[in-house]
């Protein structure tokens, strides 16, 4: 069964350090996304992107994050200079369409960010 | 933000009996409803979804119906077993922004043998 696969599952890093958490989304679908889940609250969406430009995106996806696909199989999350309310599971997700036509969306298993 | 409501952080339920997940919204312009489950240290997985021109979708021992009106949905799972036990969460999205899936909190369902 074709999944959405994440890099790494866990990163300890320091405040003020970047980070890029990676994705590789099922191969055949056209949208993909970036949620994070704080622990004990809410998964809370980041960003969408489609056609290799952000579609939507949340008001934490602020100047500090951005998003790449750099090649036709990976979709990058990047936070420039880490902070400590950063820390965070972020999950990568992927779709074949939007809104009724979506079906749904695919989630990885996520990224354990730690910033200390 | 507390436009999608799930009250009840936990539920327990007997094997073989009916389980009932409840979620409330507040935004009416929702036409799309989800929900999903998790297990510890894994993604959310898709259960079953409505459109909000429907008020009731089935699939196996899913269902999950819509009540447009009160703004509520329900998840019922019959018969529980006990590897559905994990968190449940109800999503809603705008059909114009159809990936931007607003979540509820998540109800802890643990199904006892």
């Amino acid at each position: 069964e074709p999944e959405v696969t994440q890099t790494p599952s866990h990163q300890v890093t320091q405040m003020g350090q970047e980070v890029i958490l990676r994705c590789v989304p099922i191969s055949n679908h056209l949208y993909f996304y970036w949620y994070r889940q704080i622990l004990g609250q809410k998964v809370e969406f980041l960003v969408s992107f489609y056609n290799n430009e952000i579609s939507e995106k949340s008001e934490i996806f602020d100047d500090q994050f951005s998003v790449e696909r750099p090649d036709g199989s990976n979709f990058t999350l990047k936070i420039r200079s880490t902070k400590l309310e950063d820390s965070a599971m972020y999950f990568c997700a992927s779709s074949a369409g939007q809104g009724r036509n979506t079906g749904e969306l695919f989630f990885g298993e996520g990224s354990r960010l730690t910033v200390l | 933000d507390q436009q999608v409501k799930q009250n009840s952080p936990s539920l327990s339920v007997q094997e073989g009996r009916i389980s009932i997940l409840n979620c409330d919204y507040t935004n009416s312009m929702f036409d799309y409803f989800l929900w999903y489950k998790k297990y510890p240290a894994e993604g959310p997985t898709f259960l079953i979804s409505i459109s909000s021109i429907k008020d009731k979708n089935e699939d196996g021992r899913f269902t999950v119906f819509l009540n447009k009106s009160a703004k509520h949905l329900s998840l019922h799972i019959v018969p529980s077993q006990p590897g559905d036990s994990a968190v449940y969460f109800c999503a809603a999205t705008l059909g114009n922004q159809g990936g931007k899936l607003i979540f509820g909190q998540g109800t802890e369902l643990s199904v006892k043998p």
